[in-house]
């Protein structure tokens, strides 16, 4: 199965912009990165997903490096709010979420 | 309402019984998916089916079983519940995007424990 690698845990300053980074060395060409986060036990909310270029809506940004093998999510103002666990998905469907990253944002 | 919905939100049963978790989706959307969620971990992937008459198996689905009774409805059963079965159960629903993306949206949960 595709596997994904994130660092277990990040903090972030309040205000500040959160860089949450993914290593996604086995996907293929056709497959998108998809970003989700779950707050607390509730169900996982999509944040956002690409491709090939970079990304942006209204929640983040993401950044995907030209050999594709590594992605970054931007929260680019983070609140107390965003505190959660970041899950980077490489393809989808048949995907199991790994750890992810848990985002402790700060006063 | 919600869009993907999940019954029964909480369920506290024993060894040895018959359990059923029910997802129904308001989305129309043509992929669902059963996931499991031990404490501190992330979500692992039970069944997934693409349509009604598609159903396979996910990377933990021993010990589980799933029915697809519509569009809208995907169950998960347990035959025989043991305790490390215990665990938050979600469902998911998805639709092939154009451009070929694929975004998963998830119901709120079962919480499961077998005694």
């Amino acid at each position: 199965d595709a596997k994904t690698t994130q660092p277990p845990s990040m903090d972030c300053a309040e205000g500040r912009a959160a860089n949450l980074p993914c290593n996604h060395s086995t996907i293929s060409g056709n497959e998108y990165v998809y970003w989700y986060r779950q707050i607390h036990s509730q169900g996982p909310q999509y944040i956002i997903h690409g491709l090939k270029n970079n990304e942006t809506n209204e929640m983040a940004s993401l950044i995907i490096t030209e050999d594709r093998k590594s992605s970054t999510l931007i929260l680019p103002h983070a609140t107390l709010r965003d505190t959660a666990v970041y899950y980077c998905i490489e393809g989808a469907g048949k995907s199991t979420f790994g750890d992810g990253t848990t985002l402790t944002v700060k006063p | 309402d919600a869009d993907v919905t999940q019954t029964p939100r909480n369920r506290i049963t024993k060894t040895g019984k018959r359990i059923m978790l029910e997802c129904s989706q308001t989305k129309g959307h043509d992929r669902m998916y059963w996931y499991r969620q031990d404490p501190g971990l992330g979500l692992r992937l039970i069944y997934y089916s693409f349509d009604v008459k598609d159903i396979n198996k996910g990377e933990i689905s021993d010990g589980y079983s799933v029915s697809r009774q519509a569009q809208a409805k995907f169950s998960l059963s347990l035959e025989s519940a043991i305790p490390n079965q215990t665990a938050l159960y979600f469902c998911a629903t998805s639709d092939l995007e154009f451009g070929g993306s694929d975004t998963q949206y998830f119901g709120p949960g079962t919480r499961l424990t077998v005694l």
